[in-house]
């Protein structure tokens, strides 16, 4: 079974450009969540989405969005890119029944630098 | 404040130790907890899961959770070279988000 991909891996853009980051979960999987990783602050949630619908939303200004299709791919956007946004960003996907009972399954994450 | 605390070493330790990683926490209604092992240029991936308090073990790795304290511990028997990696403890309360450690980089020296 494939597992959680992501694309791009690597991403270079600029402040003030937005860039959207593709999340495909392991087949099977409805649960998409999407977490932030910098030396600093470590693994920061981002956002859930279960069957299309945000189900749990972390501490991020409205500049991060995202969205979940029928096919239960899942897209997150960050829009007027700020130096600070530069980080590895991480998609993980679990079984049906909810992210938190289950495990998460983690993809290699995009690793975007904002210049 | 962190919610979750975590040293983030680097740990270097010689091939055949026993290593102690350690997780304090503040949040009293925390009810899972895991320990994630995260590879350079991977994603993490989960290594232990455990419900409420008590000790898990697997193979050679034993988690730890001690509610009362909130701390939780990974121990790792035997250590190897191929366990040098960054280990990460994470926590929620039921149907909530994942809260992570910051991690901790052990290094295993043959």
């Amino acid at each position: 079974k494939a597992g959680v991909t992501q694309t791009p891996r690597y991403l270079i853009k600029t402040r003030g450009q937005q860039v959207t980051l593709s999340c495909s979960p392991i087949s099977g999987h409805r649960s998409v969540s999407w977490y932030q990783q910098t030396p600093g602050q470590g693994l920061q949630f981002l956002f859930e989405y279960f069957s299309e619908t945000q189900r749990n939303k972390g501490n991020f200004p409205g500049r991060f969005s995202g969205r979940q299709f029928s096919n239960s791919r899942s897209e997150m956007n960050v829009s007027t890119l700020e130096l600070g946004d530069s980080a590895l960003y991480l998609c993980a996907s679990s079984l049906p029944g909810g992210a938190i009972d289950n495990e998460q399954f983690f993809g290699p994450g995009t690793r975007l630098t904002v210049l | 404040q962190k919610e979750v605390e975590q040293d983030p070493g680097p740990l270097s330790v010689p091939e055949g130790a026993i290593v102690s990683l350690n997780c304090t926490y503040s949040n009293s209604a925390f009810q899972y907890f895991m320990w994630y092992r995260q590879y350079s240029r991977k994603g993490p991936e989960l290594l232990m899961y455990t419900y409420s308090s008590g000790n898990k073990e697997d193979g050679r790795f034993t988690a730890q959770v001690d509610k009362s304290s909130k701390y939780i511990s990974l121990f790792i028997r035997d250590s190897q070279p191929s366990d040098s990696a960054t280990y990460l403890c994470a926590m929620s309360e039921r149907f909530q988000k994942l809260v992570f450690g910051t991690g901790t980089r052990l290094l295993v020296s043959p």
